[in-house]
C-alpha cells in the first residue's frame, strides 16, 4: 500500500535556526513528489514537485531535495512568515496521498 | 484572480439533514476532487472526478455523493449528516494526475 510519513510531527525553531523536514515514501513507480504549504483556515498552497532522485528546488529560504526513499524540505534561517504546516504527497492511482504535516513554528 | 471558490466558508448542520457544498473553478482543470482534512488524519480523498461527465469513489466516499455536470462545478453532497462528517473540506483541481494541486480555501461543516 503506498504511504507517505513525515517527521517530526512538530517544529519550533527560533527565528533563523535552520533545519529539515522529511517525507519519506513507499510507492510503486513514483511519478513526482510536492510539497504544500498549510496556513490555518486555507487550503494547502503549491510549493514544489520533484520528480527524480537528485533533483532540488528552491523557493525564497525553501529547498527541496528527492532520494529514491525520501524527501527534504530545507528551512534556511527562518522567518516568523514561514511558521506553517508544510505537507508532501504523492501520485497513487487516480489521487495525491498526503503525509500528516510538520507543523513549524518559527519565534521571533 | 484564477482559482477554486468554495461555499459555504462555515455551516452548522443538524443531523439527518442535506447539505450540498458547493465547488467552482475557472481554470478549465480537468480533474477535480473532494478531500476531507480532520486532526490526526490528515488529508482523505472522498470522490474525484478525471473529466466532466465521470466520478470515482476515493477512500471515505460513503455517506457522500458528487456530479460533474460541467468542467467548471463540483458539488458535493450529503444525503443525510452525521457528526462523524464534521470535518473541513476542501475542493481541489489538476490539469492532470502528475501536476499540483490546486485547493480552494475550504469548508469547515460542523454536524450536531
Amino acid at each position: 500500500e503506498d504511504q507517505v510519513t513525515q517527521s517530526p510531527e512538530a517544529l519550533r525553531l527560533q527565528e533563523g535556526e535552520s533545519s529539515s523536514l522529511n517525507c519519506s515514501y513507499t510507492v510503486s513507480g513514483l511519478r513526482g513528489l510536492f510539497w504544500y504549504r498549510q496556513d490555518p483556515g486555507k487550503g494547502p498552497e503549491f510549493l514544489f514537485t520533484l520528480y527524480s532522485a537528485g533533483e532540488e528546488k528552491e523557493k525564497e529560504r525553501l529547498k527541496a531535495t528527492l532520494t529514491k526513499k525520501e524527501s527534504f524540505l530545507h528551512i534556511t534561517a527562518p522567518k516568523p512568515e514561514d511558521s506553517a504546516t508544510y505537507l508532501c504527497a504523492v501520485p497513487a492511482g487516480n489521487k495525491l496521498t498526503f503525509g500528516g504535516g510538520t507543523r513549524v513554528l518559527v519565534k521571533p | 484572480i484564477a482559482g477554486i471558490t468554495q461555499a459555504p466558508t462555515s455551516q452548522i448542520l443538524a443531523a439527518g439533514r442535506r447539505m450540498t457544498l458547493r465547488c467552482t473553478q475557472d481554470m478549465r482543470h480537468n480533474a477535480m476532487y473532494w478531500y476531507r482534512q480532520d486532526l490526526g488524519l490528515g488529508l482523505r480523498l472522498i470522490h474525484y472526478s478525471n473529466t466532466a461527465g465521470t466520478t470515482g469513489k476515493g477512500e471515505v466516499p460513503d455517506g457522500y455523493s458528487v456530479s460533474r455536470a460541467n468542467t467548471d462545478d463540483f458539488p458535493l453532497t450529503l444525503a443525510s449528516a452525521v457528526p462523524s462528517q464534521t470535518s473541513v473540506y476542501f475542493c481541489a483541481s489538476s490539469s492532470g494526475q502528475n501536476y499540483g494541486y490546486t485547493f480552494g480555501s475550504g469548508t469547515r461543516l460542523t454536524v450536531v
